[in-house]
């Protein structure tokens, strides 16, 4: 059973590219979250979506970024008009359900770098 | 409002010493979630364990262990007999019942020396 998938695992983009970070959960899950880490510091939330409904993007920028989930494919973390403080990990989790069946499996993490 | 911290920013052990990691999770809320989170130099995240507010019952995995004080609001996990192998970030990173996002304390980094 694989886990989640994100790729792809290191971007590179400079200054004014737009970034596009892509996750796959975990088999029968149907949950999925991101999260932002800046170098050195724990993950924050940036947005949580069930398949093509954004349930709560409390954590997200208010500009340039967006997030996804269609009814086929990967979520989508897009990143408009990349800046320098863009730079981070972005991890992707996904879960089964809510309630007792909420435990949030991690990928390996996108890592951005804005040059 | 919650708050989660993290005291102890680093620490170094010598191999097969018991490590102590310490988490408090100050919070109105009387029901809430509590994970622990692994992230090794590779860069993932590894998922350790996940406790409720309504279950103090302290647990004992192997060579870890988990003990939760709901009155001084701290979830403290305790690795015996480390290794190598454990030198990683550990992250606490607890959940209100009524939200969906984790709260990630700032981890602490253990070294375990050979």
């Amino acid at each position: 059973n694989a886990g989640v998938m994100q790729n792809p695992r290191h971007l590179v983009r400079r200054r004014g590219q737009e970034a596009r970070l892509r996750c796959s959960p975990m088999k029968g899950h149907s949950h999925v979250y991101w999260y932002r880490q800046l170098p050195e510091e724990g993950l924050k939330f940036m947005v949580y979506l069930q398949k093509e409904n954004i349930i709560d993007e409390s954590g997200m920028p208010k500009e340039r970024f967006s997030a996804e989930f269609p009814k086929e494919g990967p979520s989508i973390l897009r990143i408009q008009q990349v800046v320098r403080g863009d730079s981070a990990a972005y991890f992707c989790a996904s879960s089964p359900g809510t309630g007792d069946t909420d435990t949030q499996y991690f990928g390996p993490g996108t890592r951005l770098t804005v040059l | 409002a919650q708050k989660v911290t993290q005291a102890q920013t680093e620490i170094s052990v010598v191999e097969k010493e018991d490590v102590t990691l310490d988490c408090v999770y100050e919070t109105r809320d009387t029901t809430y979630y509590l994970f622990w989170y692994k992230q090794p130099p590779s860069g993932e995240l590894v998922f350790l364990i996940r406790r409720n507010s309504f279950d103090e019952q302290n647990e004992i995995s192997g060579r870890y262990s988990w003990n939760f004080q709901k009155s001084t609001s701290s979830f403290n996990f305790t690795i015996t007999a480390s290794q190598v192998v454990d030198s990683a970030v550990y992250f606490c990173a607890p959940r209100s019942y009524n939200t969906d996002k984790l709260i990630f304390g700032t981890g602490t980094r253990l070294q375990v020396f050979p």
